[in-house]
């Protein structure tokens, strides 16, 4: 069975970094193929895809936040963490880590976190 | 605005069908199967429903099915039943990004 979850600050100050660490279990991101992203929703709007690594430490990253996202992964701690940059009150949002589906699915996410929620302000 | 387009909201009477559209490019939708339908409940994280267009992961119901015609894929809910009110999401894996990219999303009301 996989899980996921997500764990970082609650609140961020602008111009602050944000650091979310994704611990997970049931499966191994050394393995051929796996990969694990992360997902935002501002409170009422829409989704919106962040970051990708796989287990070979290809990495992904949206073009619009590309310049300040940086995704890692360690795979002895199972953990995958995401670091945002210079943060705005427009990040607010709840942020998910998710498992990438093995079977078929290139792009889709099976298992979801709970998700964290993030606010960010003076 | 959301590089996939759907309807803001659709409503239906249970036992009904409903179909939510989900309008792309031919540099995402058109050109690949890689389209897939989350369902999500206030305060509760995505489900996944739809995966690769049509296929459903174990464990969702089969009144959930998908379908896709040329830059628009679908999620068509039949025997509408009032657990399915929720927010829905398309994504489709996009050429542009090499990655994937979702859609506005859709409240389904059960009246």
């Amino acid at each position: 069975q996989i899980t996921l979850k997500e764990s970082g600050p609650t609140q961020v100050k602008p111009t602050q970094t944000l650091t979310l660490t994704c611990t997970f279990s049931g499966f191994s991101l050394s393995s051929n193929g796996e990969a694990v992203g992360w997902i935002r929703q501002p409170p009422g709007k829409a989704l919106e895809w962040l970051a990708l690594i796989y287990w070979d430490d290809d990495k992904r990253y949206s073009p619009s936040l590309k310049n300040r996202l940086t995704i890692t992964k360690d795979t002895s701690r199972n953990q995958v963490v995401l670091i945002m940059t210079n943060m705005v009150p427009v990040d607010t949002a709840t942020y998910y880590c998710a498992h990438r589906l093995m079977s078929g699915g290139l792009t889709t996410f099976d298992v979801w976190g709970q998700g964290t929620m993030v606010t960010v302000s003076s | 605005q959301s590089a996939l387009t759907q309807p803001a909201s659709v409503s239906g009477s249970p036992g009904q069908s409903i179909t939510i559209s989900c309008t792309g490019t031919s540099s995402d939708v058109g050109s690949y199967n890689f389209v897939s339908w989350y369902q999500q409940h206030p305060g509760k994280a995505p489900k996944l429903m739809i995966y690769d267009v049509t296929k459903r992961p174990s464990g969702v119901s089969n009144r959930f099915s998908g379908s896709k015609s040329g830059n628009t894929a679908s999620l068509t809910i039949s025997g509408l039943q009032a657990e399915d009110e929720a927010d829905y999401y398309c994504s489709s894996y996009t050429s542009r990004i090499t990655f994937a990219i979702f859609g506005g999303g859709t409240k389904l009301t059960v009246l």
